[in-house]
């Protein structure tokens, strides 16, 4: 069984601070994703990484899976409001996804 | 394009019942995923149909089951509902099967009173 840590669990920050949440694993993932879920809503695909030591950038955000692909981050500079969500990382291996428990942020006004 | 459809949204059972949840894939997608998600567990894997194949099944009961039928189109059924089946249950589409790079439905939130 794979399983995909994430931390911090939960996140609060003010709007226009920087940071920066985890999903380590101790298996070799052939990629990772991320994605993103608001309320009522269901995830969202936010990146796809695939090659060690790959980094992807999507607007304020950024991706990086590690050199031994065991593990990924996710950076938001300057949050918004609106980055408010679940974010979950997930791991294709063996037959099927599995995903991380998720990191829950709040960005305050 | 359209994307994932799940119906109904919200529904209540109470134990012993059972519950049919229906999922359209988004147009060309052949491979559909059904996933559990609750607040202590997160999401859990059910599992993958492609071109009417069950490919892979998560580790639950027999009490859930599923298939997909011609059209893409799944369904995935709960028999004797449980308190603990309470669960906003989630489908996800792709255009291969076995990928990370999934489109997820709204979810049918399940209540088992």
């Amino acid at each position: 069984t794979q399983l995909l840590e994430q931390s911090p669990q939960f996140l609060s920050i003010q709007e226009g601070e920087n940071l920066t949440v985890y999903c380590n694993s101790s298996s070799v993932f052939s990629s990772l994703q991320w994605y993103r879920q608001e309320p009522g809503e269901g995830p969202v695909l936010l990146v796809t990484v695939v090659t060690g030591g790959e980094v992807k950038k999507l607007k304020r955000l950024t991706f990086q899976f590690g050199d031994a692909r065991k593990d990924s981050s996710l950076h938001i500079t300057a949050a918004q409001t609106g980055d408010t969500g679940l974010y979950l990382c997930a791991g294709e291996g063996g037959n099927d996804m599995r995903f991380g428990a998720g990191t829950r942020l709040t960005v305050k006004p | 394009k359209a994307g994932v459809t799940q119906t109904p949204r919200y529904l209540i059972k109470t134990r012993g019942q059972q519950v049919t949840l229906s999922c359209s894939p988004i147009s060309g997608h052949r491979s559909v995923s059904w996933y559990q998600q609750t607040p202590g567990q997160g999401l859990q894997f059910l599992f993958e149909y492609f071109s009417e194949t069950q490919r892979n099944k998560g580790n639950f009961p027999g009490r859930f089951s599923g298939r997909q039928f011609s059209n893409s189109r799944s369904e995935m059924n709960v028999s004797t509902l449980e308190l603990g089946d309470s669960a906003l249950y989630l489908c996800a589409s792709s255009f291969l099967a076995n990928t990370g790079e999934l489109f997820f439905g709204e979810g049918s939130r399940l209540t088992v009173l």
